[in-house]
């Protein structure tokens, strides 16, 4: 089973900031936090991901909560080519490295 | 430039036919791995695979096989027994064992059996 939670669906007017939520309190110490994003038919594009302390790149900001057992995805001004399935995943790294996806977040940016 | 290939792009074929979709990658990644994506689902692991000549079986492995005799291909055979093999399916590859490091996803096959 995967290891995150997050909503089936969220809404964000375009030019606003999305704010996407994500739950994973059975986290370990040395699993990172994975975003990637599903625009329809094709395979998934990575966004960012973390271990501990926030990161930022030029598509978005990963909050990870101190306890990290929940982090939130930021697009900062989204646009409506933003509009995905946004899956937020833990990488299991070592011998049985694989990653588990759920069942995502699908993002409208409403015009 | 680096990446995955997956071919062909669309793929039709008669029930009770096996079927093998291409996974090709020049990232120089250990791990590949397969998944399964149905209609409004997210995605499922069929196999996987960390080094040549081995891999383990995902969550969903019945009616398919793999083969990892190049560390560049991990091709998917999609067998008589899969009872619903109509999806679309992901290749993706990836460092092995390496926390902190992304994986990267080829375009997809998108099989219909009629």
């Amino acid at each position: 089973d995967a290891k995150t939670t997050q909503p089936p669906s969220m809404d964000c007017a375009e030019g606003r900031a999305a704010n996407l939520p994500c739950n994973h309190s059975t986290i370990s110490g040395n699993e990172y936090v994975y975003w990637y994003r599903q625009i329809h038919s094709q395979g998934p594009q990575y966004i960012i991901h973390g271990l501990k302390n926030n990161e930022t790149n030029e598509m978005a900001s990963l909050i990870i909560t101190e306890d990290r057992k929940s982090s939130t995805l930021i697009l900062p001004h989204a646009t409506l080519r933003d509009t995905a399935v946004y899956y937020c995943i833990v990488r299991v790294a070592g011998r049985d490295d694989k990653i588990i996806f759920g069942k995502g977040t699908r993002l409208h940016i409403l015009p | 430039d680096g990446g995955i290939t997956q071919s062909p792009k669309y793929l039709f074929r008669k029930e009770g036919q096996n079927v093998t979709l291409s996974c090709e990658q020049n990232l120089n990644h250990d791990a590949m791995y397969w998944y399964r994506q149905d209609p409004g689902q997210g995605l499922r692991l069929i196999y996987y695979s960390q080094i040549v000549n081995d891999f383990q079986k995902g969550d969903i492995a019945e009616g398919y096989s793999v083969s990892r005799e190049k560390k560049e291909s991990f091709p998917l055979t999609v067998t008589s027994a899969q009872k619903n093999p109509t999806a679309f399916y992901l290749c993706a590859s990836s460092r092995a064992d390496d926390g902190n490091y992304g994986y990267t996803f080829g375009s997809g096959t998108r099989l219909t059996v009629v």
